[in-house]
C-alpha cells in the first residue's frame, strides 16, 4: 500500500458525460500528479500540482482540468468524455516539486470506462 | 525532447532463468533521473529504483540489478534466478532536471515479462 487513495475504483459512464476523480496524497506530500495509460498511448504525463498551484502539464487534453485544494486531495475532471479516454488514471504524489529527486508513490488507479 | 525506449515488447522465460530487460532514453539535459517501476497484474506501479545521472554505479539489489550506461544512453535491468511472482509489466521512465524538473516522467511503453513455472 503506498499511502496514496484513489476513488473511485471503477467508473462506467457514457459518451458526452463528466466525471470527476479524486486523489488523496501520501500524508505529508505537496505534490500530486495525474497520468494517463490506455493501451494506445501508454503510460502519459497530464498535470502536476504542488501545494495547490499547478507547476507542469503533460499531454492533457483541453477536456480535461484538475485542482489541488487546500487538504492537498487532488481532482481530475473530465468533461465530453470520448471512447478513445477509457483508461487507467493513475494519480502519484511526492514530497517536493523537483520530480527526479524524489520518489513518486502511486495510487492503485481509477478505470474510466467510457461506453 | 526526452524519449524512452523500451525495444522488448514481451519476454518469456522459464522460472530460475536470468532475464535483462533494455532500456535506452534520449536526453539533451546533463542532469536526469531514470528510474524502473514494475506493475503487475493487480494493476498498481510499484517503485524499483531511481537514479540520478552522475551515478554510474551498478545496483544491486537481491535477485535485481541495474546497468547504467551513459555511453550508450542505456539503464538496463537483471532478475537472476527469475520466479513466477517476476511477472509483470516492467516501465522503465525518465525524468529531466530542466525547468525546475516539474514535468512529470516520462515512460518507456513497457515490457511484459513472463515467467513460466
Amino acid at each position: 500500500d503506498s499511502g496514496v487513495t484513489q476513488t473511485p475504483k471503477h467508473l462506467i459512464t457514457a459518451t458526452g458525460q463528466r466525471v470527476t476523480l479524486r486523489c488523496s496524497p501520501r500524508s505529508g506530500d505537496l505534490s500530486v500528479y495525474w497520468y494517463q495509460q490506455s493501451l494506445d498511448q501508454g503510460l502519459q504525463f497530464l498535470i502536476h500540482y504542488y501545494n495547490g498551484e499547478e507547476r507542469a502539464k503533460g499531454n492533457i487534453l483541453e477536456r480535461f482540468s484538475a485542482q489541488q485544494f487546500p487538504d492537498l486531495h487532488s481532482e481530475l475532471n473530465l468533461s465530453s468524455l470520448e471512447l478513445g479516454d477509457s483508461a487507467l488514471y493513475f494519480c502519484a504524489s511526492s514530497v517536493g516539486a523537483a520530480v527526479g529527486r524524489n520518489e513518486q508513490f502511486f495510487g492503485p488507479g481509477t478505470r474510466l470506462t467510457v461506453l | 525532447a526526452q524519449k524512452v525506449t523500451q525495444a522488448q515488447t514481451e519476454i518469456s522465460v522459464v522460472e530460475k532463468e536470468d532475464v535483462t530487460l533494455d532500456c535506452v532514453y534520449e536526453t539533451r539535459d546533463t542532469t536526469y533521473y531514470l528510474f524502473w517501476y514494475k506493475q503487475p497484474p493487480s494493476g498498481e506501479l510499484v517503485f524499483l529504483i531511481r537514479r540520478n545521472s552522475f551515478d554510474e554505479q551498478n545496483e544491486i539489489s537481491g535477485r535485481y540489478s541495474w546497468n547504467f550506461q551513459k555511453s550508450t544512453s542505456s539503464f538496463n535491468f537483471t532478475i537472476t534466478a527469475s520466479q513466477v511472482v517476476d511477472s509483470a509489466v516492467y516501465f522503465c521512465a525518465l525524468s529531466e532536471a530542466a525547468g525546475g524538473g516539474a514535468d512529470g516522467l516520462t515512460f518507456g511503453k513497457g515490457t511484459h515479462l513472463i515467467i513460466q513455472p
